[in-house]
């Protein structure tokens, strides 16, 4: 199996507040992470795509110094939305693939986080 | 910039009968396709995929078709249950991952 593990999967906090988000492949290492984010009835929009140990690479529009990406091994990635704001609330999921990110080699999700921003 | 779409947002199928969920693409690039399905509230899950070397890959009721001239791919499940109900996004991959807007397929028993 390829599970991912991604905790909390709901939270709801005030603005202003820093969110973090893990994501975890539980039983494979994950070269390669992704972070997405889905809006309602439409679908995933990659946000960036993290390699263990290395900067995450971060989409057009992805604000760098407002969603901060740790991978720090090859078993856990981190989100943290910073100063998050209403605009900010979404589904956020992330995957895991055991290659690199365009390898053809599918990528494994965890289950989303839905994060609601007073 | 959709390099990657669905053009039907839904699809109803009587269960037993054959889905067929359809995707189009831009990207002449592209090297891999991929579906996924996808629960309310929960990750996409992958359903099979296809090197862009082929036309055709099946598992098990899943077939996936791939015409490289039409830029287009199509998943087709047979027969369809009920539990296959859910939302189906296709993807593709290059030097760039795109996933579609997806199809939201009910199986009626």
């Amino acid at each position: 199996g390829a599970v991912v593990s991604q905790h909390p999967s709901w939270v709801i906090c005030k603005s202003g507040t820093s969110v973090k988000i893990e994501c975890r492949s539980l039983d494979f290492q994950a070269t390669t992470m992704f972070w997405y984010r889905q809006f309602p009835k439409q679908s995933l929009m990659l946000m960036a795509t993290s390699n263990e140990g290395s900067k995450a690479t971060y989409e057009q529009g992805v604000e760098k110094d407002k969603f901060l990406i740790n991978h720090a091994s090859l078993t856990l990635s981190t989100l943290t939305v910073t100063s998050a704001h209403p605009e900010d609330s979404s589904f956020y999921i992330c995957s895991a693939s055991r290659q690199g990110p365009y390898s053809g080699q599918p990528q494994h999700f965890g289950d989303g986080t839905r994060l609601s921003i007073l | 910039d959709q390099q990657v779409k669905q053009n039907s947002p839904s699809l109803s199928v009587q269960e037993g009968r054959i889905s067929i969920l359809n995707c189009d693409y831009t990207n002449s690039m592209f090297d891999y396709f991929l579906w996924y399905k996808k629960y309310p509230a929960e990750g996409p899950t992958f359903l099979i995929s296809i090197s862009s070397i082929k036309d055709k890959n099946e598992d098990g009721r899943f077939t996936v078709f791939l015409n490289k001239s039409a830029k287009h791919l199509s998943l087709h499940i047979v027969p369809s249950q009920p539990g296959d109900s859910a939302v189906y996004f296709c993807a593709a991959t290059g030097n760039q991952f795109y996933f579609g807007t997806g199809t939201s397929l009910t199986v009626i028993p």
